[in-house]
């Protein structure tokens, strides 16, 4: 399968405790962005990475949320002290350089309990 | 103002009618313009892109885009049962970068 793949699919936690998802993007996309998705509503952006550089983060994402993309390949979004608002699918995605086109992945759905 | 907006749901069509989806965007400069089709509990999938006015089909889909009214549509015709779902449109910003979604339009393709 040589698609955008994200791991866990799903995630049950309690509030307060941490979470990482990693995503894995189409090999050859040097773009990854991370959006978050709640019922009924569109995916909302979290932050992008070109390569290894976090080039955008939203003013939305709070100091609890932090992601990495090491070596410019897999990425990892960390939760920190999660909150039951926190519930959410976490949604990643890829497009090659020069092309605006992104796929997604399956997500990862999030529950705090 | 919402950067971008869609025509609230749910959409009921019957089974090989059209169904016409709307989204008009907020920033004028915008480049690029992305259909999106997501099953209840299933990520986004992309089935249209289109950068130019005008129209541009893949086999029973239709983007429409006119830059001048900032609005993009989507039409779907000969609509099936599995077209059921909600359509969400995503905008290139001038200066993002990062897509920007709209709300979505839930779609029920009546047998």
């Amino acid at each position: 399968d040589t698609g955008v793949s994200q791991n866990p699919r799903h995630k049950i936690t309690k509030r307060g405790q941490n979470v990482t998802f990693r995503c894995d993007p189409i090999s050859e996309h040097n773009r990854l962005y991370w959006y978050r998705q709640t019922l009924g509503q569109g995916p909302e952006f979290l932050t992008y990475f070109q390569n290894e550089a976090q080039l955008e983060k939203s003013r939305l994402l709070s100091d609890r949320f932090s992601a990495e993309r090491p070596k410019g390949s897999f990425s990892t979004l960390e939760i920190q002290r999660t909150e039951q608002g926190d519930s959410a699918m976490y949604l990643c995605a890829s497009s090659p350089q020069g092309g605006t086109e992104a796929f997604f992945g399956q997500g990862t759905r999030l529950t705090v309990v | 103002q919402k950067e971008v907006e869609q025509n609230s749901g749910p959409l009921s069509v019957p089974e090989g009618a059209i169904a016409s989806l709307n989204c008009t965007y907020s920033d004028r400069g915008s480049q690029s313009f992305f259909w999106y089709r997501q099953y209840s509990g299933k990520s986004p999938e992309l089935i249209m892109f289109i950068y130019s006015n005008g129209d541009k089909e893949d086999g029973r889909f239709t983007a429409q885009l006119n830059k001048a009214s900032q609005y993009v549509s989507l039409l779907i015709r000969d609509s099936q049962p599995s077209d059921s779902a909600t359509y969400l449109c995503a905008v290139w910003p001038r200066y993002g970068q990062n897509f920007v979604f709209g709300p979505g339009t839930r779609l029920s393709v009546l047998p």
